[in-house]
């Protein structure tokens, strides 16, 4: 079993559509919590960090995480084609991050 | 990718010789890491830096070697080549190992 569990998708959806990313982990040592967006061709770019059980929000972006369940979601609110990516979420242990396989979202306008 | 250049960008080899990839930073931190990407695993670490001449093994480190005699570059050797090595890399740069900034990549191909 992997540390950590990310269903790859692919996910499409119309635009303006809520999107749900979730991941789900085992290791309870995992203490930060990070969603990463990649454009393709392009490296991983930090989107949202948090390191405490429950919600944080930035602008159309909502990172929320359950450390009782071992499991964490990234909304995205009012999605546009410019949120068409593959999404990583990420867990830090030890000074690593352990990533997530990836979900490939497409926004279609 | 602000402050970390990969090289070269793409490079393709043949199987059995040693290929060295470089990640220089311009940020002054202290922690470097290089992974690798392929389809159905996401992102997995090879080999980590936490200083100068500090460096350790992540989860697929067989088949490759690091070293890091200055902060600003993270070099990353395949000894000997193999298919399996086909793969995207990343490089990525952190100072207080929480939220990581990644280069390019350097996408090689092993024939």
């Amino acid at each position: 079993q992997k540390e950590v569990e990310q269903d790859p998708g692919p996910l499409s959806v119309p635009e303006g559509a809520i999107v749900s990313l979730n991941c789900t982990y085992s290791n309870s040592a995992f203490q930060y919590f990070m969603w990463y967006r990649q454009y393709s061709r392009k490296g991983p770019e930090l989107l949202m960090y948090t390191y405490s059980s429950g919600n944080k929000e930035d602008g159309r972006f909502t990172a929320q995480v359950d450390k009782s369940s071992k499991y964490i979601s990234l909304f995205i609110r009012d999605s546009q084609p410019s949120d068409s990516a593959t999404y990583l979420c990420a867990m830090k242990w030890n000074q690593k991050l352990v990533f997530g396989q990836g979900t490939r979202l497409t926004i279609n306008p | 990718d602000a402050g970390i250049t990969q090289s070269p960008r793409h490079k393709v080899t043949e199987t059995g010789t040693p290929v060295t990839l470089r990640c220089h930073q311009t940020e002054n931190h202290r922690y470097m890491y290089w992974y690798r990407q392929d389809p159905g695993h996401g992102l997995r670490l090879i080999h980590y830096s936490y200083g100068v001449k500090d460096t350790d093994k992540g989860e697929v480190s067989d088949g490759y070697s690091v070293s890091r005699s200055k902060t600003e570059d993270f070099l990353l050797t395949l000894e000997s080549a193999t298919s399996s090595q086909t793969s995207v890399y990343f490089c990525a740069i952190s100072e207080s190992g929480d939220g990581y900034t990644f280069g390019s990549g350097t996408r090689l191909t092993v024939v």
